[in-house]
């Protein structure tokens, strides 16, 4: 049974960085079958993809245009998990941030994290 | 830019059938836009009913089923219960390694 593990603060200032970590248990973050995700859900703007990060022979990422000059995705194999940074937030990055795998579909998530932009 | 569209609200009888719906602003859903739906309770993580237009996820009951109706993907719920009572959110393959997802549909069992 594949669980991902959300960890980070749920508190950031406007123009810092929003830092997220999700430990993977029961499937590797260096699976050539899998990607792995970050998705946002608030009010105004329901449910996003951010971007992902997947390893087949190499390592590849993807990001969402509305956030692709502020965003990185990252494995860390050692630890078995990735990560998500998002650059200058501003409270329009205020959401609950999900971490989920994708093989054919989004099958696994994260328990999600409440970030609030904040001063 | 093109949108996912979802019905924003639907309601259903017990024992009903309901029709939930996900098409595009502009063009059509096919099987190869891979539809997924998505339940979600208030304060929980999304869960995949089906994905890849009608695949059931595990343990979801059989009276949720997946299909594509003319241009929309659709999911149908059949025999309602009160505890189907959640936001309903459907996900296509945009292309280029893009999925979107739709603004939801909160479906009301009364």
């Amino acid at each position: 049974q594949v669980q991902l593990q959300q960890s980070g603060p749920g508190l950031v200032k406007p123009s810092q960085t929003l830092s997220l970590t999700c430990a993977i248990s029961g499937d590797s973050v260096s699976s050539n079958s899998a990607t792995w995700n970050w998705i946002r859900q608030s009010p105004s703007r329901g449910l996003e993809w951010l971007g992902r990060t997947y390893y087949r022979s190499k390592w590849y990422d993807d990001y969402a245009v509305s956030v692709q000059s502020r965003i990185t995705i990252n494995p860390d194999t050692s630890k078995n998990q990735f990560s998500l940074q998002l650059n200058s937030v501003t409270p329009e990055d205020t959401a609950v941030y999900y971490c989920a795998r994708s093989t054919s579909h989004l099958d696994y998530w994260g328990q999600g994290t409440l970030v609030t932009v904040s001063s | 830019q093109t949108v996912v569209t979802q019905e924003p609200s639907f309601s259903v009888s017990p024992g009903g059938t309901v029709t939930l719906t996900c098409g595009l602003s502009s063009g059509s859903v096919s099987t190869s836009s891979s539809p997924s739906w998505y339940q979600q309770t208030p304060g929980q993580a999304p869960r995949t009913l089906i994905y890849n237009t009608n695949a059931r996820s595990s343990g979801v009951p059989d009276r949720f089923s997946g299909s594509i109706l003319g241009n929309k993907a659709a999911l149908t719920i059949t025999g309602a219960q009160a505890d189907d009572e959640s936001d309903y959110y459907c996900v296509l393959y945009m292309g280029r390694d893009i999925w979107d997802f739709g603004g939801g549909t909160k479906l009301t069992v009364l």
